[in-house]
């Protein structure tokens, strides 16, 4: 079955740099690529997402690369805020899955 | 729009306790349903999933089982909770067509096993 990697498992920058999480994933037939945030005690919030027909996708601050012949995409945060700091997961789903397969997730700190 | 509720937001169980946790949708018909657990910690498991009324999945064997009375109701129990049953219990609710699709988070449920 789909196995999702998720790297690192903890991230932490400054105020207005950068942040990178990456994820792998093993069944190329996946074909739909979400990235949740998570706040402590809530559930977690789709922040973006990619299908495999897109290379690259972008909502203000936050950007998803997807490399399908690699089997891997990447979430990006430019101008990270102290808002920022959550734990972040990917998933992985396809039409022959029945649910989506998550990543172990990243916990993200911003310091100010 | 949609909604998702979970009650209750938190739970205190003895060990050898039953268990009955529930998950309603607002604002959508036929949802695929789903329970996941988050262990302090830890990532996400998927538990049962549903794509109709009495349509339950297992992913993981375990003490725990599922129910889907009505097309939006989707109920997590147990006879007899253990202690390795503790954790965050989060319902989810995704369209059924378009798989793949955006799986839409409730707000969780804290369960703590003594």
């Amino acid at each position: 079955g789909e196995n999702v990697e998720q790297h690192p498992s903890t991230l932490s920058v400054q105020e207005g740099d950068s942040a990178v999480i990456k994820c792998t994933y093993s069944d190329s037939a996946s074909n739909y690529f979400p990235w949740y945030k998570q706040e402590l005690g809530k559930g977690p919030q789709l922040i973006i997402d990619i299908r495999s027909n897109v290379g690259e996708k972008k909502d203000q601050r936050i950007a998803v690369t997807l490399n399908k012949t690699a089997k891997h995409f990447s979430l990006h945060i430019t101008e990270t805020q102290p808002e920022d700091s959550a734990v972040y997961f990917c998933a992985a789903g396809n039409q022959a899955g029945t649910a989506l397969i998550f990543g172990k997730g990243t916990t993200l700190s911003v310091s100010s | 729009s949609q909604t998702i509720h979970q009650w209750p937001a938190t739970l205190v169980q003895p060990v050898g306790s039953p268990l009955s946790l529930e998950c309603t949708v607002e604002g959508t018909s036929n949802p695929n349903l789903y329970w996941y657990r988050q262990a302090a910690g830890r990532g996400l498991q998927l538990l049962f999933y549903s794509v109709g009324i009495g349509q339950i999945s297992s992913e993981v064997p375990q003490n725990l089982s599922a129910s889907r009375p009505q097309d939006r109701q989707f109920i997590l129990s147990s006879k007899k909770l253990l202690l390795s049953d503790s954790g965050f219990y989060l319902c989810a609710w995704s369209r059924l067509a378009g798989w793949p699709d955006t799986q839409y988070f409730g707000p969780g449920t804290r369960l703590t096993v003594l």
